[in-house]
């Protein structure tokens, strides 16, 4: 167990709509990242906040936007949802902005029909 | 900006032998190379990681090396076994306002 919590396991549903994951991260983690993979695809970055504020932005769609909130933990809003969208999305942690061990949780895997 | 590039993309070694997997990185003010191995439906989890003023690390079966002149880093896995076929990932921060640049992944497929 990593210590990040990614809800919900599992999502499905319809094209058009609106969803949102959670993250939380390890306790003491100001650091969130956010990533997609695709089918047997590598990781996609998508944005990374550190305490509360975006500190960057990698290939994220204009129609997903995150957040992170005063208790650290993090949100990825995922709009106007495409066939396409069906991914495994990540969240990891770690401790702040230096190099230090990136920790994931077990994703969200939305399947979009 | 940065870029990773990994090689191969897929690799098919016996039991008990090597695997090598290689990664090369565009950025010279690099100076963190952490390795993750992801199994099949789960998360990728750090296996092994060196900064760029150490040239080579090991830990058992695992070893990092890295050539900051080339601009590369290989991860070594000795005696392979059925466990650890995966996908494996390399990257590469430049440590402050730390964001891992991703390699594609390679695929280690262990044949027994």
């Amino acid at each position: 167990d990593s210590g990040v919590t990614q809800t919900p396991k599992h999502l499905i549903t319809a094209t058009g709509q609106r969803v949102t994951l959670r993250c939380s991260p390890r306790s003491g983690d100001l650091s969130v990242y956010w990533y997609q993979q695709s089918l047997d695809q590598g990781l996609q970055f998508l944005i990374h906040y550190y305490n509360g504020e975006e500190r960057a932005k990698g290939n994220i769609l204009e129609r997903f936007s995150a957040q992170q909130f005063p208790d650290l933990h993090s949100e990825l809003n995922l709009s106007s949802l495409e066939l396409g969208d069906s991914a495994l999305y990540f969240c990891a942690s770690s401790a702040g902005l230096q190099d230090t061990e990136a920790f994931f949780g077990q994703g969200t895997r939305l399947t979009v029909v | 900006g940065e870029n990773v590039e990994q090689h191969p993309s897929t690799l098919s070694v016996q039991e008990g032998d090597s695997a090598v997997i290689k990664c090369t990185y565009s950025d010279s003010a690099s100076n963190y190379f952490p390795w993750y191995k992801q199994e099949l439906g789960k998360r990728p989890q750090l296996i092994i990681d060196i900064r760029s003023n150490v040239g080579e690390k090991k830990d058992q079966r695992i070893a990092v090396t890295l050539n900051k002149t080339a601009k590369h880093f290989s991860l070594h896995i000795t005696e392979t076994q059925p466990e650890d076929s995966a996908v494996y990932f390399c990257a590469a921060s430049k440590g402050s306002n730390y964001q891992l640049i991703w390699g594609a992944g390679t695929k280690l497929i262990i044949k027994p």
